[in-house]
């Protein structure tokens, strides 16, 4: 089964940092391009990184731009996203997602959710 | 950066309504969009990549279409378990931008 698995997110307090995975499994994760995409409580779809498939080429959202660093691990099979320099507006659930065909995100995981507060 | 307006911001609808749902982009984005449904505490779900191209395994009663700057996803006959936020998002130039949502409603 094709499969995307979040995990360490939690309660942080601003300023602070975390380290978000990304589990892939079921497809050759070193082909796919792959993403972050966050959901602020009760808001849309904001998406936040990429990377490409040998993890020589990201891109960043403006709003995190310089704070978060996305990486990857294919032989782990595994993606990242080191949040630092953590605020409120930072506090989502946060998706990891699979880019497919024509650049469309195919694959999701069920999400991590982050908190910043104190 | 590309602008992704969608609308309406939602609509109430009836099984069996077609229902359409229209997404802007403030600059031409050739056919490189994509729509996703999303079910409350749900991860979102790829209906349609490259403005008309219907993923494996979405029924055939979502459709898309557009090209340029105007978009259109269409539900040709609204089943129950369709009532769900609608998204676009562009993918022709980082940042991938989405659109601000359409919830469907009964």
């Amino acid at each position: 089964e094709v499969q995307l698995v979040e995990s360490g997110g939690g309660l942080v307090q601003p300023g602070g940092s975390l380290r978000l995975s990304c589990a892939a499994s079921g497809f050759t994760f070193s082909g796919y391009w792959v993403h972050w995409v966050r959901q602020a409580p009760g808001k849309g779809l904001v998406w936040v990184s990429y990377i490409n498939t040998d993890g020589s080429y990201m891109k960043y959202a403006d709003s995190v731009k310089g704070r978060f660093t996305i990486s990857r691990d294919n032989a782990k099979n595994t993606l990242y996203l080191q949040m630092n320099s953590l605020s409120a507006e930072d506090t989502a659930l946060y998706y990891c997602a699979r880019g497919g065909k024509d650049r469309a995100m195919d694959v999701w995981g069920q999400g991590t959710t982050v908190t910043v507060s104190s | 950066d590309i602008q992704m307006t969608q609308s309406p911001s939602s609509v109430s609808a009836s099984v069996g309504d077609r229902v359409s749902i229209t997404c802007r982009a403030s600059q031409g984005i050739s056919n490189w969009l994509a729509w996703y449904q999303q079910k409350p505490g749900k991860a979102p779900k790829l209906l349609i990549y490259a403005a008309s191209s219907l993923q494996s395994g979405v029924p055939s009663r979502f459709s898309g279409s557009g090209s340029g700057t105007d978009f259109t996803l269409t539900i040709s006959s609204l089943q129950p378990e369709d009532f769900a936020t609608y998204y676009c998002q562009q993918a022709n130039s980082s940042p991938f931008t989405f659109g601000g949502g359409t919830k469907v409603e009964i």
